[in-house]
């Protein structure tokens, strides 16, 4: 997936249940972002990262926080999960016209 | 308004023909512009980028008009493997905004 990975694949969450949704570089790149993906919406951002400690709001970032500890690592967390929170979660890694997204995380929450 | 709007679609074509897809985008402070493909059920994988001068890469012609703030994908002798959905995306800043996507059904 050429260089990001995202875990979990899949996840089940119940209402007001929280979780961390993980994504992984193998690159040194320094731009990082969150979308989801709905059916009709297309990709919304959530929250993007445009290097190491940053971090910044996108278009739908309410009900989310993330994390960018290193360069590697970016993570979105939702505290209590909502059934609008039903997603497919994408990570993307860029540098300039270098873009690749990692394979998704669908989440269902109940 | 959408910062990126595309026509849905879906565009039923037989194999062969060409087609065209536009998007506009509303900023125009926009710096770089690019067309993704996604198949069903999987990542968007980037297609090709967009230059103000047009450019080619084999069957897809990708152009980009600033003037009116739109940027056009062509693809010639569709094939049956061209079926997906095509994104476009515009770059400012530090984001990325993508369009909703444009379905595309080639049909033997």
């Amino acid at each position: 997936n050429a260089g990001v990975t995202q875990t979990p694949k899949f996840q089940v969450l119940k209402t007001g249940q929280s979780m961390t949704l993980q994504c992984a570089q193998d690159m040194n790149h320094n731009s990082m972002y969150w979308y989801r993906q709905d059916p009709g919406m297309g990709l919304r951002l959530i929250y993007y990262s445009a290097s190491e400690g940053t971090t910044d709001k996108g278009e739908v970032p309410n009900g989310y926080n993330v994390s960018r500890l290193n360069k590697r690592e970016f993570s979105l967390r939702l505290e209590s999960a909502a059934p609008s929170q039903t997603s497919v979660y994408f990570c993307l890694r860029q540098r300039g016209e270098t873009q690749y997204f990692g394979p998704g995380t669908r989440l269902l929450v109940l | 308004r959408k910062e990126v709007e595309q026509d849905p679609g879906p565009f039923n074509v037989p194999e062969g023909a060409t087609v065209a897809f536009n998007c506009t985008y509303s900023n125009s402070a926009s710096q770089s512009f690019f067309w993704y493909r996604q198949d069903c059920r999987k990542e968007p994988k980037l297609l090709m980028s967009v230059y103000s001068s047009g450019n080619e890469d084999g069957r897809f012609t990708a152009q980009l008009n600033r003037a009116s703030q739109y940027i056009s994908l062509l693809i010639r002798d569709s094939k049956l493997s061209d079926s997906a959905t095509y994104l476009c995306v515009v770059a400012g800043g530090n984001k990325l905004v993508f369009g909703a996507g444009t379905i595309l059904r080639v049909k033997s």
